[in-house]
């Protein structure tokens, strides 16, 4: 079946670091990405819509200068964050459908980020 | 903005007993999705329902889509050990591409 890939698996890292989060979609082509933010024990938030090849749509509240994203290729999306912080750390989560609307997403395994 | 709130929070039930989370949407959906997230595990696809009033079996899993295709419910029969996690609904507006995600059930199963 389909496979999304995330890489790192987790971050340990100082504050004020930029930290790079990759997303790749391993055996189909994914023109949109999504990324998501988990905190503990809370529901997954939906931060921005990755779109291939133009800018992403990020949701209202989320900073788009802190968390940039990069849609490079059919397979790759890329989230940046810039200057981490404590409160940024969370557990960071990627996903990603076939190009035909409607099909259920498949979930990276999550990158869990903890800013020290 | 869309909102799609589950009940129960927490649900704890001994094991063989039913289970059931439900599933409610401020707007009109263009299908629902079912996902279990299982602790430090990333959510892991159930099933989609599109229609209006439409039903789905898994086994011991059974998926009900609301007629005005606004709310759904999972029911479990006879829980199992195995069943214990998180389970998040995820609606699509129609038209829309983004995926919202329930406030999600945590489930427990007591051996």
């Amino acid at each position: 079946g389909a496979v999304v890939s995330q890489h790192p698996s987790r971050v340990i890292c100082k504050s004020g670091t930029s930290v790079k989060i990759e997303c790749r979609s391993l055996d189909f082509q994914a023109t949109t990405m999504f990324w998501y933010r988990q905190f503990p024990k809370q529901s997954l938030m939906l931060m921005a819509t990755s779109n291939e090849g133009s800018k992403a749509t990020y949701e209202q509240g989320v900073e788009k200068d802190k968390f940039l994203i990069n849609h490079a290729s059919l397979t790759l999306s890329t989230l940046t964050v810039t200057s981490a912080h404590p409160e940024d750390s969370s557990f960071y989560i990627c996903s990603a459908s076939d190009r035909e609307r409607g099909q259920p997403q498949h979930f990276g395994d999550g990158t869990r980020l903890s800013i020290l | 903005g869309q909102q799609v709130m589950q009940i129960p929070q927490y649900q704890h039930v001994q094991e063989g007993e039913d289970f059931t989370t439900y599933c409610n949407s401020s707007t009109t959906l263009s299908n629902i999705q079912w996902y279990k997230q299982r602790p430090g595990g990333h959510p892991v696809f159930l099933i989609q329902l599109v229609k209006s009033g439409e039903v789905k079996k898994q086994k011991r899993l059974t998926f009900q889509f609301g007629e005005a295709k606004k709310n759904s419910s999972l029911h479990i029969t006879a829980t199992q050990t195995t069943d214990v996690g998180t389970y998040f609904c995820a609606g699509r507006q129609t038209g829309a591409n983004n995926l919202f995600f329930g406030t999600g059930t945590r489930l427990t199963v007591i051996p």
